[in-house]
């Protein structure tokens, strides 16, 4: 089964600051998807970046950016410029290729403070 | 367009009642899925059904069951409510094109008391 670990319960940054959230997972697969997800107050889960397995090049989406290490099973979000609306719970996750299934498996979450 | 609309947003009932939540998809979405988010956890997949037909089961007590209507839009029912169902209760529909990513609806806080 797969498992997603989160290892960083909080975080804090300054705000216009770098700060980076730590995730890594385990799968016998080669081919998934993985995702970071934000979950602010208001509870909407907001998909913030996706990473194809298969492709070796980080995404980035705008001040989002990941580093994906397939090898180590590893997939950090790196957020620029922290602003303070990036103050929320972010929840990595994991989601297979096979089969049509859309299951996806998260983490514990890490909560982000962003300080004026 | 609409997201993904869940209703009711609260709801708080007695141990031992049952329950029925409602998610309509995004249109052209013909799957939808539904977690628990338990305080302070992340997101635990219980159901997914794609046009009309179950596709997935988390690990999930069979007081847990779900159906899809139709139009796409679903329900999940739980019965003999126990107070460890109390959580926040997240549907999600996804395209069956592309990289069929998940849009989630804002949730039902579910309170059992």
């Amino acid at each position: 089964a797969q498992t997603v670990t989160q290892s960083q319960p909080e975080m804090s940054v300054q705000e216009a600051e770098t700060v980076t959230l730590s995730c890594t997972y385990d799968t016998s697969e080669s081919d998934y998807y993985l995702f970071w997800y934000k979950q602010p107050p208001s509870r909407q889960m907001i998909l913030v970046i996706r990473q194809e397995a298969y492709k070796q090049q980080n995404a980035t989406e705008n001040r989002f950016s990941v580093n994906f290490q397939k090898a180590a099973k590893s997939f950090s979000l790196k957020i620029s410029d922290s602003q303070l609306g990036d103050a929320a719970m972010y929840f990595c996750a994991y989601r297979s290729s096979q089969g049509g299934s859309e299951k996806l498996v998260f983490g514990k979450g890490t909560k982000l403070t962003v300080n004026p | 367009d609409a997201g993904v609309t869940q209703s009711p947003t609260h709801l708080i009932k007695t141990r031992g009642q049952h329950v029925t939540l409602r998610c309509s998809p995004i249109s052209g979405h013909k799957s939808v899925s539904w977690y628990q988010q338990v305080l302070g956890q992340g997101p635990q997949f219980i159901f997914q059904y794609y046009e009309k037909e179950e596709r997935g089961r988390g690990n999930f007590p069979d007081r847990f069951s779900a159906r899809q209507f139709p139009n796409y839009s679903s329900e999940l029912n739980v019965n003999a409510l126990l107070l460890g169902d109390s959580a926040l209760y997240l549907c999600a529909s996804s395209s069956s094109l592309g990289h069929r990513e998940a849009f989630f609806g804002q949730g039902t806080r579910l309170t059992v008391v």
